[in-house]
């Protein structure tokens, strides 16, 4: 499977601004990418797809402009939480898909916390 | 998207196996069966997955039932690093959804 780099591990930032997280595979060219969420002794939810040179296909619920994705080349994808408030504060883990013989890969997770 | 079933929690002892059950009574001819497991603050990590024969590799083994209902995930030797939630999910093959969705996984406690 891929290799994939997601950064930062941690943020903290305050009431209203905004984070930006990528997540660049290493070493395979994704045309996709997926964005989920993680809140504390929850399971992970999808946030989107994030589709390499097109626009990123959000789940029912997820706000699009809240979420900023953009998927510019095929081994880098960013997540911007805009306006960040505290109840954005959770865990941003994305994920490059494989098919066949390979499973997913995901990354390391970002820690977003909003004071 | 075709859903499993998984036990909320499971124990086991230290160098003893695991068997991790999922139901998946909805599966399609299509759907792989993925593993993940999560160690706490990581993200997901690949366990092992299969189509309709039993798979092995070095960090466990994957039992799939002849209709492809249920399956479970085998640690042969559980050590204190396997304790985590896992994750049964069914991958659709047969189309352009790639996408995995989770459901609560089963979070297993490896006694010392």
């Amino acid at each position: 499977g891929a290799v994939v780099s997601q950064h930062p591990s941690w943020v903290i930032c305050k009431s209203g601004t905004s984070v930006k997280i990528e997540c660049r595979s290493l070493d395979f060219q994704a045309t996709t990418m997926f964005w989920y969420r993680q809140f504390p002794k929850q399971s992970l939810m999808l946030m989107a797809t994030s589709n390499e040179g097109s626009k990123a296909t959000y789940e029912q619920g997820v706000e699009k402009d809240k979420f900023l994705i953009n998927h510019a080349s095929l081994t880098l994808s960013t997540l911007t939480v805009t306006s960040a408030h505290p109840e954005d504060s959770s865990f941003y883990i994305c994920s490059v898909p494989s098919t066949g013989s390979y499973g997913y890969t995901f990354g390391s997770g970002t820690r977003l916390t909003v004071v | 998207d075709a859903k499993t079933t998984q036990p909320n929690s499971m124990e086991s002892n230290e160098e003893e196996p695991v068997h991790l059950p999922c139901n998946h009574s909805t599966i399609s001819g299509t759907d792989y069966i993925h593993w993940y497991r999560q160690l706490p603050s990581q993200g997901p990590e690949y366990v092992i997955h299969g189509l309709t024969s039993n798979v092995n590799n070095r960090m466990a083994s994957l039992a799939i039932a002849e209709d492809r209902k249920s399956s479970t995930l085998i640690l042969h030797r559980a050590t204190l690093r396997d304790a985590a939630v896992y994750y049964c999910i069914l991958r659709d093959g047969g189309g352009s959804n790639y996408k995995l969705t989770f459901g609560k996984g089963t979070l297993l406690t490896v006694n010392p």
